[in-house]
Formats: structure tokens, C-alpha cells, sequence
């Protein structure tokens, strides 16, 4: 079947800019992760949804961060005002539940995020 | 907070032998999980093994074992029989149990080349 979907592919911005990054997870899985890599940092949690809410959105860096989830499906991750160091792979990840139980996260192939 | 060590920047093998990539973690929690993902060139992050910190007996995946000594809070990957296609960065991670608590975290990555 379809896996996690995420567009575009690759995105060049000026700093300053609005972007959004799209995420399309596998049908019927109700937890919808973002993570942030960069040469720097690493991997980073960004977000996390369960169903249309975000019980932990703490590793957001800034308000210039935001994301949405609408009918418990797609994805939206907004950044505002574009620095260069939010320069980075954008990657989506979703499951098929949450909670105690530890269900495989599957990723997407990410957006690479570039502000000249 | 928790975080994850992966002491090795950059680890090569040679096809057919086997190598271990090392991961070890720092966490007050007693319930856990924790996985090795893989990530080729494509970007694509592939589950490879997971573990349950209340299981005593190390998980395995064909080619794949893990070594998980929970007092010395470790968790190492063993690929036997190397193949050209084992070649990625692969990352260890720790997922809490508790509920609400969804994200993984990441170690910095471990990069594998596998030579002919």
C-alpha cells in the first residue's frame, strides 16, 4: 500500500518567505509525527498529533513554527518568516496508534527545506 | 531528559563480515523502547530492529541482533553477513512508555560503508 507521502520534494525559499510542508500519512493511522534533520542538530522531534490535536508540540524552536492536522489526516507544517538556519530535512512520520502500546513509526522521504 | 549516544561517527565492514554499531542512552525511566532505523541516500527512514526494555532476551531481525544491557543502559546492532546494501546512516533511538510521550530520540547517526 501507499506509505507516508510528503511535498514538495525539495524547496529553495528566500529568508524571510512563508513556507508550507505538506505530509500525507498512511491511511487509517491516527498518530502524525514531524522531525527536523540537519547537519548540526541531528534529528529532532518537532510535533506530534493524535487525530486533529497536538498533545505535544515542545519541540517547536520558535512562533515562527506552526502546524496543523486537518480530518485526522494531512499535514500541514508552516514556517514563518524564513531564517537560514531553518535550513534542514523535514521529515513526517505516522502510526497506527499511540499510547502505551509502541507502534512502528513509518517515514516519509521528507522535504528538503533550503533558504538562500 | 532523555538522550542517546552513538559513539561512532563512521564504522566500515567488509561484505560477509559482521560489524557492531554501538548506542548507549541516558533515562530515568524504567519502561522503554528503543529501535535502530536506517537511512540510505534515498533519505527513507527504515525500521531495522526494535526492543522492549521489559524483555531480557535480545530482539533479532535475520541479519540483525541487538545486544541490550539495561543496568548499563546499552543497546548495539550486530549486522552479520554484510551486504552492499546494509551501506547507511543508521540511527539508534528511545522511545518512553509512558503515555503521552510519543516522540522518539534520536542518537547523531552512524555512518556504515560496506566494501566489496
Amino acid at each position: 500500500g501507499a506509505g507516508v507521502s510528503q511535498s514538495p520534494s525539495n524547496k529553495v525559499t528566500e529568508k524571510g518567505k512563508d513556507v508550507e510542508l505538506r505530509c500525507d500519512p498512511i491511511s487509517g493511522h491516527t498518530a502524525l509525527y514531524w522531525y527536523r534533520q540537519s547537519l548540526g542538530q541531528g534529528l529532532e522531534f518537532l510535533i506530534y498529533f493524535q487525530g486533529n490535536s497536538a498533545p505535544d508540540k515542545s519541540g517547536l524552536p520558535s512562533d515562527r513554527f506552526s502546524a496543523e492536522r486537518t480530518g485526522g489526516s494531512v499535514s500541514t507544517l508552516t514556517i514563518q518568516r524564513t531564517q537560514q538556519e531553518d535550513s534542514a530535512v523535514y521529515l513526517c512520520a505516522s502510526s497506527l496508534a499511540s499510547g502505551l502500546l509502541s507502534y512502528e513509526q513509518y517515514f516519509g522521504p521528507g522535504t528538503r527545506l533550503t533558504v538562500t | 531528559a532523555q538522550t542517546v549516544t552513538q559513539s561512532q561517527p563512521e564504522m566500515s565492514v567488509q561484505e560477509a563480515e559482521t560489524v557492531t554499531l554501538s548506542c548507549t542512552y541516558d533515562t530515568s525511566e524504567s519502561d522503554y523502547y528503543l529501535f535502530w532505523y536506517k537511512q540510505p541516500p534515498s533519505r527513507q527512514m527504515i525500521l531495522v530492529i526494535r526492543q522492549e526494555a521489559y524483555k531480557q532476551q535480545n530482539a533479532t531481525e535475520n541479519r540483525f541482533s541487538v545486544n541490550f544491557q539495561k543496568a548499563a543502559k546499552s543497546f548495539s546492532l550486530k549486522i552479520s553477513d554484510s551486504q552492499l546494501g546494509d551501506a547507511a546512516m543508521y540511527f539508534c533511538a528511545y522511545r518512553s512508555a509512558r503515555g503521552g510521550s510519543e516522540k522518539l530520540v534520536f542518537g547523531k547517526g552512524t555512518k556504515l560503508t560496506v566494501n566489496p
